[in-house]
């Protein structure tokens, strides 16, 4: 079992939909999490981040953890083409790494 | 705030060379910074932890002798890929966690494309 599990995609969605990404994580001892978007050929950018259970809302943005079941979502509202990217789930377990997903290719259509 | 810089961003080098490549942190100090490759299609891999001030920490499988990791300041890691080959073609990209940050998040620098022929 993959530490940090992601469904690697593509996800497709039609432009102003909700864009749901999922990514499950091994470790109950892990204490925050992160979202990055890497467009091709770049370099990971911030999203968000969240380390309490619950929601974290950010512009189009929300992060959503669920530490019993072990699991963090991000959903993007209001899709636009320009959210096309890869996806990334990090999970800081030992307070120093992250351990990244394989990330989840999400596809806007307009 | 928050800004990672490397240097160069592209490099071409012919197999058997050394190359350095820069990781800066523009705006906040950073103890720890680290270093991935990403090879095509594929995810992050995480290659060391540099310290400032003391000896990185390199993953399982990762030569400590080709990729010589110096962390000199608070603000400067570099990265030598000594001896390079063709298989050493990689983007290779360092993060930087700031210091007074929230939830030990790491910001990356734009990356370093190496084409070794």
């Amino acid at each position: 079992q993959k530490e940090v599990e992601q469904n690697s995609g593509p996800l497709s969605v039609p432009e102003g939909a909700i864009a749901s990404l999922n990514c499950t994580y091994s470790d109950r001892g892990s204490q925050s999490f992160f979202w990055y978007r890497q467009y091709s050929g770049k370099s990971p950018e911030l999203i968000m981040f969240i380390y309490s259970n619950g929601d974290k809302e950010d512009g189009r943005f929300t992060a959503q953890l669920n530490k019993a079941s072990q699991y963090v979502s991000l959903l993007i509202r209001d899709s636009q083409p320009s959210d096309s990217a890869t996806y990334l789930c990090a999970v800081n377990r030992d307070g120093n790494k992250l351990v990244f997903g394989a990330g989840t290719i999400l596809r806007v259509k307009s | 705030g928050a800004v990672v810089s490397q240097h160069p961003s592209w490099v071409i080098c012919k197999s058997g060379t050394s190359v350095k490549i820069e990781c800066r942190s523009l705006d906040f100090q950073a103890t720890t910074m680290f270093w991935y490759r990403q090879f095509p299609k594929q995810s992050l891999m995480l290659m060391a932890t540099s310290n400032e001030g003391s000896k990185a920490t390199y993953e399982q499988g990762v030569e400590k002798d080709k990729f010589l990791i110096n962390h000199a300041s608070l603000t400067l890691s570099t990265l030598t890929v000594t001896s390079a080959h063709p298989e050493d073609s990689s983007f290779y990209i360092c993060s930087a966690r700031d210091l007074a940050g929230v939830a030990d998040t790491q910001y990356f620098g734009p990356g370093t494309r190496l084409t070794v022929l």
